[in-house]
Order: structure tokens, then sequence, then C-alpha cells
């Protein structure tokens, strides 16, 4: 079955521990990303990455990093969590063979910041 | 840059009520454009798409046609059902740049029995 899976999908953690949030799809997508939701916002996007090896800043970055070792993963690593880090996530994959049709997005991963 | 703006809710229908979301859009290039909903708990999932101008876009009984001239893309269903209750996104993207999408803020609709 075509999916993108998120782990974990429920977080509690404190300020300031380091935690990685895992993102794998297993549709051979080239295009990965990372979106966080919050109520009045809407959805906002924190990171994207074209291909391996290749990411860039997405419209709210501070306080995230990525990495795209291999094309299905895309972990999203928050060195230091701060409670306005407390948010739902969302990862999305597509492909530029598809590049006017949809993306595909993760069950989301609830994330809260003490 | 890109953007789209769509009606803040929510919106609160009875079931069988003709429903509207509106969104408007602006691009640099020349968009496609996109309306996903995403059911409580769940992650987003496309509902319908339409590429060009004058395209309409329709599936599970909503619709919504590409509006060139007035930048707009707006959702509508002609009988709302409780199982429509969900939160909606209008999006677009580009044929340049990342690909990437550019979503509204979501208009989350309500239907009751």
């Amino acid at each position: 079955e075509a999916q993108v899976t998120q782990n974990p999908r429920y977080l509690i953690t404190v300020t300031g521990k380091k935690l990685t949030v895992t993102c794998s799809q297993n549709m051979n997508h080239e295009y990965m990303s990372w979106y966080r939701q919050d109520p009045g916002l809407g959805l906002r996007q924190i990171y994207y990455s074209m291909n391996v090896e290749v990411t860039d800043k997405g419209d709210v970055p501070e306080g995230y990093k990525v990495s795209r070792k291999e094309k299905r993963n895309f972990p999203l690593i928050l060195e230091s969590p701060s409670p306005n880090q407390t948010s739902l996530y969302f990862c999305a994959s597509s492909s530029p063979s598809l590049a006017r049709d949809e993306q595909f997005f993760g069950p989301g991963t609830r994330l809260t910041v003490l | 840059g890109d953007s789209v703006t769509q009606m803040e809710g929510p919106v609160t229908l009875s079931e069988e009520a003709f429903l509207t979301i509106n969104c408007t859009y602006t691009a640099t290039g020349y968009p496609s454009l996109f309306w996903y909903v995403q059911y409580p708990g769940e992650g987003l999932q496309l509902l319908l798409k339409a590429t060009k101008a004058d395209d309409k876009g329709s599936n599970k009984g909503f619709e919504a046609t590409y509006r060139k001239e007035t930048t707009s893309f707006h959702l509508e269903k002609g009988s709302v059902q409780v199982s429509d209750s969900a939160v909606y996104f209008c999006a677009l993207r580009t044929s340049g740049g990342s690909y990437i999408p550019t979503f509204g803020r979501g208009t989350s609709l309500i239907v009751h029995p």
C-alpha cells in the first residue's frame, strides 16, 4: 500500500530535550516536506527536500533541522524544543512526474513541549 | 509570492444544505489548483484538482471551477452530509520553483443532522 508513515504519532516532551520525528514514504517520491498545523494559522511549511541531500527552508524553519540521506526518509529534528513548537506536524511527499498532481500526507504527529 | 485566501470558518450547515467555500489566489506563474480535505484525526488528502483555466474538478459530489479571470477556485456541494464535516484546504502549485504547494489557512465545515 502506497503511504507516508510518521513516528511517533503522539509525543509529550520537555523543553530542551532533543527529539526526532521520522517520516518515510514507499512511493519512490523525490519531493518531501514538513508542515506544522496550528489553530487559526492553517498549514505552514517548515522545510522541504527536492531530492537526496537537497533541502531548503520553508516559511517557518527556525528551531528545526532536517536531513535527506535516503530517498524514502526525511526526519524532522528539534535540537532544543520549546513550548512554541507544540503543534501538529505533517510530512508529505510527491513526485516531479506528478508535478501538477497531489501531495501524499502522513497521518500527523501531535507534539507537546512542556 | 504565491498566496491563497480562504473564507474563515467555521461554516455550520444542516444536512442537505448547499455548500460554498470561497478560495481566491495570487500566483506569479500559471498554477494548478487543489482542494484537500482533512477529516478529524487524519492527514490531508486530495479532494479534487484543476490544472488549467475553466477546468472543473469534481469528486464525491464536490465541484470547483478554475476561474482565471477572477483568480478563484470556490468549492461547492449541492447537498452536504454529516460525514462531510472536516477541514478543507485550498492550495496552488506553480510549474516553476520548488513544486511545493502553497496552502490556504483551511476552512472548518460542521454539518448537523
